[in-house]
């Protein structure tokens, strides 16, 4: 069955404090790992899509990263403003299937 | 442009009622998907239409809950007779292709439909 698990389950990081959050899967034919971050209240917001092995893509302070087994998003001298959900998904054909999500808070 | 969008927000039901959920894709996409998160769950896959047609629907829980995607445009998930554990967020999302590695196999989000079964 495939598999999603995201670590930690809560990161807390003082402003400035840099940290990496972790996504492994064991998935076969995987068509694309998507990183989401999600605030209370509110749908998943797109971040990155990546799509093989070596990949990375960067956004402001963050960086993803994929390896054959799992991905992850770095956060660099992070702020108060970047503390949200952060959701991991992989996609087979047409569906996601997602991972708990890593609740980020940063501290000013 | 607009984005995905869902409708109602919000909706308390009692058991047994039926609730119609709706969501409108961003214009021009094939893919319209319906995920659901119950209270301490990841979000799990429910349905994939492609234009109007049930591409995948293997993550629907029963036959109380029934999509439809009129014309290939708009969605309704309809829940009927709605139970105490039908309670979460539903969640719309489109895209407009399926495969390759371009923009256009970008996954979008609603901000979701909170039901509440009491």
């Amino acid at each position: 069955e495939d598999q999603v698990t995201q670590s930690p389950e809560a990161l807390r990081l003082q402003e400035g404090e840099s940290s990496s959050l972790n996504c492994s899967y064991t998935v076969s034919g995987l068509r694309g790992l998507f990183w989401y971050r999600q605030d209370p209240g509110k749908g998943p917001e797109f971040l990155f899509t990546l799509y093989s092995a070596g990949e990375e893509k960067e956004k402001e302070r963050l960086k993803a990263t994929l390896t054959k087994k799992e991905s992850f998003l770095h956060i660099t001298a992070p702020k108060p403003e970047d503390s949200a959900t952060y959701l991991c998904a992989v996609r087979l054909y047409g569906k996601l299937t997602f991972g708990q999500g890593t609740i980020l808070t940063v501290h000013p | 442009e607009a984005g995905v969008t869902q409708f109602p927000s919000h909706s308390v039901i009692e058991k047994g009622q039926t609730v119609t959920l709706r969501c409108d894709p961003i214009s021009g996409h094939d893919n319209l998907y319906w995920y659901r998160r119950v209270m301490g769950k990841e979000i799990k896959f429910l349905l994939h239409f492609v234009k109007e047609s049930k591409q995948d629907e293997s993550g629907m829980p029963n036959n109380r809950f029934l999509a439809e995607r009129t014309g290939g445009t708009y969605s309704t998930l309809k829940v009927q007779p709605a139970e105490l554990e039908d309670s979460g967020v539903y969640f719309c999302a489109s895209s407009q292709f399926l495969s390759g590695t371009g923009a256009g196999n970008t996954i979008y989000f609603g901000e979701g439909s909170w039901l509440t079964v009491v």
